[in-house]
């Protein structure tokens, strides 16, 4: 069986200030992990995944996460947030027998000015 | 550019009234997947085909049911909605990566449909 705790369910930063986005999974194999962000009245769109090649993960729009088995983790960061972040951020695990995907609960981020 | 398509965007029909959801997919993948996903939660897996071969989640209630009449399209069909059936409509698709078992690649996603049951 495999879940994902996102642990924050809110995150508000300051345009330009780094932004955290914390997931912890639990899997019976090695996983795929991924993250996505949705947009309001938008589908999800991919950021990055993590396929058990190099633990640092870049994606897309300056976002990158670290693959840490020993903390099982897969913490998202991206150094200076816009305020085209502002949207909600999902952690997602794949087991590789497994078509199905497990979703966080979803981390909302706002960016003040 | 290689993508999901859902149309129409938003759509709104009346309590008990039939509606059906469109999907297209230009990326040739084998698996598509369609998913519910109500405010402020996660996406919710209804159902996949893999190919022609529908596979149903055990709680995806009866009046939810689907169609793929080739590999680009996939229909959901809702044959009684309800007021509960209000929800953004996800479509995705993968690519299974071989083997007896799906072991599917990236699940893309379309940019969904917003039903509303009045």
């Amino acid at each position: 069986a495999q879940s994902v705790t996102q642990l924050d369910s809110h995150v508000s930063v300051s345009e330009g200030t780094p932004v955290l986005l914390r997931c912890n999974y639990s899997s019976s194999y090695s996983p795929s992990l991924f993250w996505y962000v949705q947009h309001p009245n938008k589908g999800l769109q991919l950021l990055l995944k993590y396929t058990s090649a190099a633990t640092l993960v870049k994606g897309i729009n300056g976002f990158e996460a670290e693959f840490k088995k020993s903390e099982t983790s897969f913490h998202l960061t991206k150094p200076s947030a816009h305020m085209s972040d502002a949207a909600e951020y999902f952690c997602v695990v794949s087991d590789p027998n497994d078509y199905k995907l497990s979703f966080g609960a979803g981390t909302t981020v706002t960016v003040r000015a | 550019d290689a993508m999901v398509i859902q149309n129409p965007r938003y759509q709104v029909t009346q309590f008990g009234k039939p509606v059906t959801l469109s999907c297209s997919q230009t990326l040739n993948h084998n698996v598509m997947y369609w998913y519910q996903q109500k405010s402020s939660q996660a996406p919710k897996l209804l159902f996949h085909y893999y190919d022609k071969d529908f596979n149903n989640e055990a709680d995806t209630p009866d009046n939810f049911q689907s169609r793929r009449p080739n590999t680009s399209f996939c229909f959901l069909d809702i044959r009684s909605p309800g007021l509960g059936d209000a929800a953004m409509y996800l479509c995705a698709t993968s690519r299974d990566q071989g083997g007896q078992a799906i072991t599917t690649d990236t699940q893309y996603f379309g940019p969904g449909t917003r039903l509303t049951v009045l």
